[in-house]
């Protein structure tokens, strides 16, 4: 059973406009969150993450929400760039994992349109 | 950021063949992993070490084997290479502290024929 869901595969929006990726879970016991963004034929870069004990990060255009009690994140880019499009992956780790595995989901794939 | 580097980048062999692909890392990170990643689908954790002689199986059942004989160097080796172990493998290595941060190689695309 996935512990990590990103029910969305795939999100298209204008440049300039605001991508809201979102993402679920189901291990409550889940402590840190985090984002990645991957290119075909690349490795995952990490972009943000998100401890358990806040409910926001900011890094530039590049926003993480988490609202523990319903067991949602979500990764807000403002403005989106076409260089933003690829597929982002929503990551957590805690729990019966312990801190040092990361769970992921299956990804979704975002296209900026110019 | 970890500077992870992974080779080949591709690689295109036929069923039976000894593989291995490597990984390394500058950072002198002490915990790495191997993941495997198929299109559409999410990353699964195959290996992982903490430390230099440390070797542990991951989430996913898989029939290759690692080692950590250096900190820096965490090679994953596939004995006879079958068409189900077609895949991309992504290495990744982590700074200490209790919550982790992965920082990932570009990753071998693997293809058997």
């Amino acid at each position: 059973d996935q512990q990590v869901k990103q029910n969305s595969p795939s999100l298209s929006v204008q440049e300039g406009r605001i991508s809201i990726l979102n993402c679920d879970y189901t291990n409550s016991m889940f402590d840190y969150f985090l984002w990645y963004k991957k290119y075909p034929a690349e490795g995952p870069t990490f972009l943000i993450s998100i401890s358990s004990i806040k409910d926001k990060n900011e890094d530039g255009r590049f926003t993480v929400f988490l609202n523990k009690s319903a067991k949602h994140l979500s990764l807000h880019i403002v403005p989106s760039q076409p260089g933003d499009s690829a597929v982002y992956f929503c990551a957590a780790s805690g729990g019966q994992g312990g801190s040092e595995k990361l769970v992921f989901g299956k990804g979704t794939k975002l296209t900026v349109n110019p | 950021e970890a500077d992870i580097y992974q080779t080949p980048r591709y690689l295109v062999i036929g069923t039976g063949k000894k593989i291995t692909l490597e990984c390394s890392q500058t950072m002198g990170h002490d915990k790495m992993y191997w993941y495997q990643q198929d299109p559409g689908m999410e990353l699964h954790l195959i290996h992982y070490s903490y430390g230099v002689n440390s070797t542990e199986k991951g989430d996913l059942s898989s029939e290759s084997t690692v080692s950590r004989i250096r900190t820096e160097h965490f090679p994953l080796t596939l004995e006879s290479a079958r068409p189900s172990h077609t895949s991309q493998y992504l290495c990744a290595s982590s700074p200490p502290g209790p919550a982790d941060t992965q920082y990932f190689g570009p990753g071998t695309r693997l293809t058997v024929l």
